[in-house]
C-alpha cells in the first residue's frame, strides 16, 4: 500500500486478556517503530526493529509487552494480561532505516486499544 | 537525556492571523535532529519538517517556517495566514545521534483556527 497500515482500528477487551496489534509498513522501509500515545499526550518510544531484529526496546513498560518482526516487513506488538492502564492509541511508523538513517518517519492511522 | 518542551496547551486564533508555535528542547548530544509533526482529527501523524542540529537555516515553505536558534535551543515553527484546515495538534520532537533514530515528543499544542 501507499502508507503505513495498522490494524485494528480500534480494539477493546477485558482486563487481562492478550492482544494482537498488526503494522504494515511501507514498502521497503527497513525500519519500523512502535510508539504509544495516551491521551493528550505526545507519541512515547516502544520499541525499534531495524530488519527483522529489535535494534532498540528500551522503551518497553514491561514484560507484557513483545514485538516481533519476523520477516523484516509485519510486524505485531503483543500484550498479555492486559491492564487497564494499557489504554491508549498504539502508532506504527516506518522509515528508509539504513538506506538514509535519517529520514523521516511516516506514522500510521494508530490502534485505539480500550482494555475494561 | 532527551527532553522536549511546548509549554502551549492550545492556541485559538482568527483565520487569517500568524501563529506560532513554541518548542524548547534539551540533549546533551552536539549531533541530534529536531521535526515537526501535524496530528490533524484523523488522529494520523503527518511529517513537516526535519532539521539537523548544524543547519541553523530558517526554512520557508509556502505558509509554514521555521525558526531554529541553537543558542536558545528553541525551534519554533510559524504559520503565516492561518486556515481553518491547520487546525490540528501539532508536535515538536527529537532524535539524537544512537542508532535508534527513535523520537522524543512535545506534549503537542492543540490549535484552533476560527473561521
Amino acid at each position: 500500500g501507499a502508507g503505513v497500515s495498522q490494524t485494528p482500528s480500534n480494539k477493546v477487551t477485558e482486563k487481562g486478556k492478550y492482544v494482537e496489534l498488526r503494522c504494515d509498513p511501507i514498502s521497503g522501509h527497513t525500519a519500523l517503530y512502535w510508539y504509544r500515545q495516551s491521551l493528550g499526550q505526545g507519541p512515547e518510544f516502544l520499541i525499534y526493529f531495524q530488519g527483522t531484529g529489535a535494534a532498540d526496546d528500551s522503551g518497553l513498560p514491561n514484560d507484557r509487552f513483545f514485538a516481533v518482526r519476523p520477516e523484516g516487513s509485519v510486524s505485531t506488538l503483543k500484550i498479555q494480561r492486559t491492564e487497564r492502564g494499557d489504554s491508549a492509541v498504539y502508532l506504527c511508523a516506518s522509515s528508509l532505516g539504513q538506506v538514509n538513517p535519517r529520514s523521516e518517519q511516516f506514522f500510521g492511522p494508530g490502534t485505539r486499544l480500550t482494555v475494561l | 537525556a532527551q527532553k522536549v518542551t511546548q509549554a502551549q496547551t492550545e492556541i485559538s486564533v482568527v483565520e487569517k492571523e500568524d501563529v506560532t508555535l513554541d518548542c524548547v528542547y534539551e540533549t546533551r548530544d552536539t549531533t541530534y535532529y529536531l521535526f515537526w509533526y501535524k496530528q490533524p482529527p484523523s488522529g494520523e501523524l503527518v511529517f513537516l519538517i526535519r532539521r539537523n542540529s548544524f543547519d541553523e537555516q530558517n526554512e520557508i515553505s509556502g505558509r509554514y517556517s521555521w525558526n531554529f536558534q541553537k543558542s536558545t535551543s528553541s525551534f519554533n515553527f510559524t504559520i503565516t495566514a492561518s486556515q481553518v484546515v491547520d487546525s490540528a495538534v501539532y508536535f515538536c520532537a527529537l532524535s539524537d545521534n544512537r542508532g535508534a533514530n527513535n523520537l522524543f515528543f512535545g506534549t503537542g499544542t492543540r490549535l484552533t483556527v476560527i473561521p
